[in-house]
């Protein structure tokens, strides 16, 4: 009965280079959230997916910062052209089909930016 | 915009020690607020849902509580396995907040042998 699974758990890139961080439900589960942790602050949550539609966007950069949750495969947050600021720990949770309701985390993937 | 605060910020305790935790919230219409455990270098692991005032919820040594305003995390007679960070989070009703969780900063809590 796996949980929500992410890789990679640690990433290294240097200024200016593109990460991207993947995510997969749990089983049976259709909704897909992307929260950020800063240090020394609490999570905060970026984006809103169900599959192949972005519901809520409200918590995501303007730029540089893009999510997509296709029909087939895990989800994807992926930051363009990453600076020193983006790093972070970035935790994908799901959540059965109402939408609502308790959400179940993931390992989280700790972004490091050199 | 929905906040939630959480004190103390840390917590020492003494194994066998009981204590609480509190959550203080606002919200425009409480869906749900949420209790999550966090080990370092881990994911956020759930613990309750609470859906209305008076509402009560046990596991273990944990019980956790619900007024209009805030919750309650009460640990009985902790052990140190049950060190770790408690975060509290809300969901509201309305617009985008009734998909996203909003969570405070936690409350670390260290229990000692």
């Amino acid at each position: 009965n796996a949980g929500v699974m992410q890789n990679p758990r640690h990433l290294v890139r240097r200024r200016g280079q593109e990460a991207r961080l993947r995510c997969s439900p749990m089983k049976g589960h259709s909704h897909v959230y992307w929260y950020r942790q800063l240090p020394e602050e609490g999570l905060k949550f970026m984006v809103y997916l169900q599959k192949e539609n972005i519901i809520d966007e409200s918590g995501m950069p303007k730029e540089r910062f893009s999510a997509e949750f296709p029909k087939e495969g895990p989800s994807i947050l992926r930051i363009q052209q990453v600076v020193r600021g983006d790093s972070a720990a970035y935790f994908c949770a799901s959540s059965p089909s109402s939408g609502r309701g308790e959400q179940f985390f993931g390992p989280g993937t700790r972004l490091t930016v050199l | 915009e929905d906040q939630v605060t959480q004190s103390p910020e840390a917590l020492r305790l003494q194994e066998g020690e009981s204590s609480s935790l509190n959550c203080s919230y606002t919200v425009s219409g409480l869906r749900g607020l949420f209790w999550y455990r966090q080990d370092p270098g881990k994911g956020p692991e759930f613990l309750f849902t609470l859906y209305s005032a008076g509402e009560e919820k046990e596991k273990e040594r944990l019980k956790a509580t619900l007024t209009k305003k805030e919750s309650f995390l009460h640990i009985t007679a902790p052990k140190p396995e049950d060190s770790a960070t408690y975060l509290c989070a809300v969901q509201g009703h309305s617009g985008a907040g009734s998909y996203q969780l909003t969570f405070g900063k936690g409350t670390k809590l260290s229990v000692i042998p």
